[in-house]
């Protein structure tokens, strides 16, 4: 039974079309996050909520927005897409206590054109 | 600081064991962990070890953490062709983060 899902599992969007992607869980995690990760390098952390508070790295451009309305749902938004956006994004979830075990999505892949 | 290494390729023949290595250098990470991915897919969790401990065991997979030299490693008994995947070794950090390393990449061959 998937517990993180992300939807789509694939995004054509055209360049500068704003683009939303979405996760839901069903683990009653607190924490939420969203990575980009690109041609198999690490994923690299974009922002997290604890909660409803909201936690952005300090390199995240200010293109991508988070939104998390809900324990379940959290939202990646890119205002502007630009060539450079394509990706593939990664949903993750964790308790949000010591053990940082986070659980992934099965991923939405971008691409822009 | 911190900064989570590994090699990036292993090459290993189907049925013998494969060792993936990983150093980190947050001294104060609690837990330490193993991702797999596969192509196009999400990262799945493997294993974890506290750092209170130096060695666990799960099925196939085994564990081994030096917290002196900050060194991780992950050992894969008999590796299988299903085993070939990227995997991640990770450090949590504050903030209910985690630092990943880069990646190594497994090829098994027949």
């Amino acid at each position: 039974d998937a517990m993180v899902i992300q939807n789509p599992r694939y995004q054509v969007t055209q360049f500068g079309k704003p683009v939303t992607l979405s996760c839901s869980q069903t683990l009653n995690h607190n924490v939420m996050y969203w990575y980009q990760q690109k041609s198999s390098q690490a994923p690299k952390l974009l922002f997290h909520y604890y909660d409803k508070d909201f936690n952005n790295e300090a390199d995240t451009p200010d293109n991508f927005q988070s939104r998390r309305p809900n324990t379940s749902f959290c939202f990646l938004d890119i205002r502007s897409p630009g060539l450079g956006d394509a990706a593939m994004y990664l949903c993750a979830t964790s308790r949000g206590g010591e053990n940082t075990e986070a659980f992934f999505g099965q991923g939405t892949r971008l691409t822009v054109v | 600081g911190e900064d989570v290494e590994q090699s990036l390729f292993l090459s290993v023949r189907e049925g013998d064991s494969s060792v993936i290595n990983c150093t980190y250098t947050d001294s104060s990470s609690t837990y330490l962990y193993w991702y797999k991915q596969e192509p196009g897919a999400g990262l799945q969790l493997l294993t974890y070890i506290f750092s209170n401990m130096d060695m666990k065991q799960d099925q196939r997979l085994t564990v081994l953490l030096n917290k002196k030299d900050k060194h991780l490693s992950l050992r894969i008994a008999d590796t299988q062709t299903g085993d070939s995947a990227i995997y991640f070794c990770a450090e949590s950090i504050r903030d209910y983060k985690l630092s990943f390393g880069a990646g190594t990449t497994v090829t098994v061959r027949a």
